[in-house]
């Protein structure tokens, strides 16, 4: 079945980088877009950014430029967000979701990870 | 930005009645080539994922039971639940994706009364 597998929970200290993986399998990786999205405890959903995985073309959200990177392995069928000078506000449950080639709603999510930011 | 608003906030609803959502984008999501809505709703349940419901603003994902329904065009939009049952119980999203970045709203939580 179409599924995405994400890697396990995280701690890190403030100003730590994280790397968070997600495994696609069932469908064909590079048929559809990638995207990431984050929910800070009790709070709604952020969007985070976007890749192709067919080119590895990546868009950032505004506020997070300049700390998030996506890139993505073909030969696996994985993509990786890496969010780097964590902080505390950075506390949230990661998730990856993919879009549907035909009508571009989020239509397949991870599992999610959970990232936790302390000192 | 295309910025997304939801009401109520929150809402309990006796099991059987209907729920009522309203979602309101600060412009239009309309596509006009082809008239279609960039509008989607999920099912966001305690500790799970969020759950495409509705996307086109109407059109439900397979394996929805037809007691969602989706309804609006343009920057109005409504999600029905016409027979509340137990398992609803969840928060629900709307989420524009006619323009990067895609955008969600503050969401809408759904009780028993």
């Amino acid at each position: 079945q179409v599924q995405l597998v994400q890697s396990g929970a995280e701690v890190k200290k403030p100003g730590a980088s994280v790397m968070v993986s997600c495994k696609a399998s069932g469908y064909t990786f590079t048929s559809c877009y990638l995207h990431w999205v984050r929910q800070a405890p009790g709070q709604g959903l952020e969007w985070m950014g976007i890749i192709n995985p067919s080119g590895g073309s990546t868009t950032y959200a505004q506020r997070l430029q300049g700390r998030v990177t996506m890139t993505r392995d073909t030969s696996t069928s994985t993509v990786y967000m890496e969010l780097s000078s964590l902080r505390s506000e950075d506390t949230a449950v990661y998730y990856c979701a993919r879009q549907n080639a035909l009508y571009d709603a989020f239509d397949i999510w991870g599992q999610g990870t959970m990232v936790t930011v302390s000192s | 930005d295309i910025v997304m608003t939801q009401s109520p906030d929150s809402l309990a609803v006796s099991l059987g009645e209907r729920a009522t959502i309203n979602c309101k984008s600060r412009q239009s999501v309309l596509y006009s080539s082809n008239n279609k809505n960039y509008l989607a709703w999920y099912q966001q349940k305690s500790g799970q994922p969020p759950k495409l419901l509705i996307y086109w603003a109407s059109t439900r994902e397979s394996g929805v039971p037809d007691r969602f329904s989706g309804s609006g065009s343009g920057t109005d939009f409504t999600l029905t639940i016409s027979s509340l049952q137990a398992e609803d119980v969840a928060v629900y999203y709307c989420q524009q994706y006619y323009s990067t970045p895609p955008a969600f709203g503050p969401g809408t939580k759904v009780e028993i009364k």
